[in-house]
């Protein structure tokens, strides 16, 4: 079935670091790709999504590139900030409108 | 994008006992999800709720477990029966066909 993979965290870096966490899928298919964002204490939130092969989805600094070849779709952004700390789900969308998350990386900006 | 509330947005429970969640959105969806997310873990789908229909449970959820209610196009119910201490979660609530809006979420701790 349908899944994703994708990095172990937590994950630590300082301020104006560059961040990739890796997400990689399986599915049947043509999937829609997402991000989702959950700050503390809040609900979660879409970051970005692709639709398909190649598209780049972008938000807020974040990009993430739909990569059918690779199967991936990694979160990048070039300068992280305080803010930014929070967990990230890599998440596909499945049949009959399904989402499938990942297990979710948590991310903490240090001053 | 879609504006959920859920209510209540935190309880605690007794085992044995049962709770009864809601999930009101600001405009009318055909299809709502009931998710729940364990402490540090990602989102697992409990089942599709459909207006007019029975929900559609994932595998490992039963419907005298965790019943649902979608009486009308805006609004679902989601019961956690005979709780336990292992059904301390957030439950959240979904709409969407591509990708998914989310509500806050309801944090529940069960003695």
């Amino acid at each position: 079935g349908d899944s994703v993979t994708q990095m172990e965290g937590p994950v630590t870096l300082s301020e104006e670091a560059f961040l990739t966490i890796n997400c990689t899928y399986t599915a049947t298919g043509y999937p829609s790709l997402f991000w989702y964002v959950q700050y503390p204490g809040e609900g979660l939130q879409l970051l970005l999504k692709a639709t398909k092969a190649d598209d780049k989805g972008s938000n807020k600094g974040f990009e993430a590139t739909y990569r059918k070849e690779t199967t991936s779709f990694h979160l990048e952004k070039g300068s992280v900030q305080v803010s930014d700390s929070a967990v990230y789900f890599c998440a596909l969308g499945s049949s009959a409108s399904k989402i499938i998350f990942g297990s979710g990386t948590r991310l903490s900006i240090r001053p | 994008s879609a504006v959920i509330s859920q209510k209540p947005s935190r309880d605690i429970c007794q085992r044995g006992t049962s709770l009864t969640i809601q999930c009101q959105v600001d405009s009318q969806v055909t299809m709502m999800f009931w998710y729940r997310q364990q402490p540090g873990q990602s989102l697992t789908l409990i089942a599709t709720a459909n207006q007019g229909s029975e929900a559609t449970y994932e595998s490992g959820f039963v419907i005298d477990k965790f019943p649902i209610s979608r009486p009308n196009l805006t609004f679902s119910t989601l019961t956690v029966s005979n709780m336990s201490p292992e059904d301390s979660s957030i439950y959240l609530c979904s709409v969407g066909n591509n990708e998914q809006f989310f509500g806050p979420g309801t944090r529940l701790t069960v003695l």
